[in-house]
């Protein structure tokens, strides 16, 4: 089956660590999407990138990088630059512009 | 600025009943919206979408209206279950924003049983 699939589900961070989340899709979708999403609250977007070897910052990137060296791979990586990373993190994904997206299940990170 | 909003952040409905989720948006160059629905926990899952070529889409159990001329939304949902409890989200996008969708608040939706 299709499908795009975040791991871990749950993530524990110690102050001063870096994490990456995973984000890999089997959709053949060109464009891939990170978002945050705190409780309560609606979705806020890191970074996206419409094709490999190419990204762009959103609205929240200080304290995030990703990659994108391969279609089917979308990697964020939290770092200890991001003051407050306790979230809930959606990887989406989408055919092209003007389409609707697909989401993963989310990656829940909690700083310890 | 571009912003997508609700009108309600809470809805409680009886099982049965009828439902409605509103969304404003105020882009008038938008021409693509979506509902998505998550439960807890969860990612969204994708409901429901319509093009700015049409006002009305109906899909099981849910419709969603688009009113251009006063920039609104709306997702019914027809005999509201148990299981149709979540947060729903309206997403609108345009040729402008690179493909990102831009998202709502969200509404949660509590039914009881």
């Amino acid at each position: 089956d299709g499908g795009i699939t975040q791991s871990p589900k749950y993530l524990f961070r110690k102050e001063g660590q870096n994490v990456t989340l995973s984000c890999e899709q089997n959709l053949n979708h060109d464009a891939m999407y990170w978002y945050r999403q705190d409780p309560g609250q609606g979705l806020r977007l890191i970074y996206y990138s419409q094709i490999v070897n190419d990204f762009q910052k959103g609205d929240i990137a200080e304290g995030y990088s990703v990659s994108r060296e391969k279609k089917e791979s979308f990697p964020l990586t939290v770092t200890s630059a991001q003051k407050n990373p306790t979230a809930f993190y959606l990887c989406a994904s989408s055919l092209y512009s003007n389409y609707g997206y697909t989401f993963g299940s989310g990656t829940r990170l909690t700083v310890v | 600025g571009e912003s997508v909003g609700l009108h309600l952040p809470t809805l409680s409905v009886q099982e049965g009943d009828n439902s409605i989720i509103n969304c404003a948006y105020s882009n008038s160059a938008s021409d693509y919206f979506i509902w998505y629905k998550q439960e807890s926990g969860k990612g969204p899952q994708f409901i429901i979408d319509i093009r700015s070529n049409m006002d009305k889409r109906q899909g099981q159990r849910v419709t969603v209206l688009l009113n251009k001329t006063v920039k609104h939304l709306s997702l019914q949902i027809a005999a509201t279950q148990p299981g149709d409890s979540a947060v729903y989200f309206c997403a609108e996008n345009n040729d402008n924003q690179g493909g990102k969708l831009i998202f709502g608040q969200g509404t949660e939706l509590s039914v009881k049983p």
